[in-house]
């Protein structure tokens, strides 16, 4: 099974900074990731998928980038609003969709 | 608009079966994948099974081979999941998921709200 690790595991920013999270796949998945949000008693929202491909209605400040193993999203400048838990999710063996065990994005 | 709604979630002794349900609305359901994610209390996301939209292709998680058996009807555009030998480990809540497939690969545009499963003695 692939397996997905994300770094860090939480972080602290203010508002209007740079932020970036990482994954990692155990094998290559070319470009099938995607990123999800979540708030706390809230449903995962989808952000991007195909580790580029923003979802419709998505704020432009989240970006993704990588393929093979290596991944990561950006936020441009955080809003407060966008506090919350982060979680990347392949998608090569589908239906199987394995996910990373999360980043918890807290204000500092 | 799309709307997933579960439901089935319950308090259940360790050994014992519960089967959940997730009723579909807002889009053409036959045409698409569904899932099943779960969330255990404080805890992170883990796939636990998916289905095809015409039942040919169907995948579980190590976790719940063997014991959960994924269904759907499309006639009645429901999602279902049988548990079956449910163990403590299996609390948590249970999401139903769209899939959707693009060039960009297989992703979950839609979630329900989730049910609750409480496995204890």
């Amino acid at each position: 099974d692939i397996q997905m690790t994300q770094s860090p595991s939480s972080l602290s920013a203010s508002v209007g900074d740079r932020v970036t999270i990482t994954c990692r796949a155990t094998q290559s998945i070319n470009s099938y990731l995607n990123w999800y949000q979540q708030k706390p008693g809230k449903a995962p929202k989808l952000l991007i998928f195909g580790a580029s491909n923003l979802q419709s209605g998505v704020p432009s400040r989240f970006s993704g980038s990588g393929s093979g193993t290596d991944f990561t999203l950006t936020i441009s400048s955080l809003q407060p609003e966008d506090f919350a838990t982060y979680y990347c999710q392949q998608s090569y063996s589908a239906p199987r969709g394995s996910f990373g065990q999360g980043t918890k994005l807290e204000i500092k | 608009e799309v709307q997933l709604v579960e439901s089935g979630g319950g308090l259940v002794q360790p050994g014992r079966s519960l089967r959940l349900s997730c009723a579909a609305s807002g889009f053409t359901f036959d045409d698409y994948a569904m899932h099943w994610v779960r969330q255990p209390p404080g805890k992170g996301l883990e796939w636990v099974s998916g289905i095809n939209w015409n039942s040919g292709n169907i995948g579980y998680a190590e976790s719940v081979k063997g014991r959960f058996t994924i269904s759907r009807d499309n006639a009645k555009k429901s999602l279902y999941m049988q548990m079956n030998s449910l163990r403590a480990e299996d609390t948590a809540l249970y999401y139903c998921a769209k899939g959707r497939a693009a060039a960009g690969g297989h992703y979950f545009d839609y979630w329900g709200q989730g049910t609750l499963v409480t496995v204890s003695s």
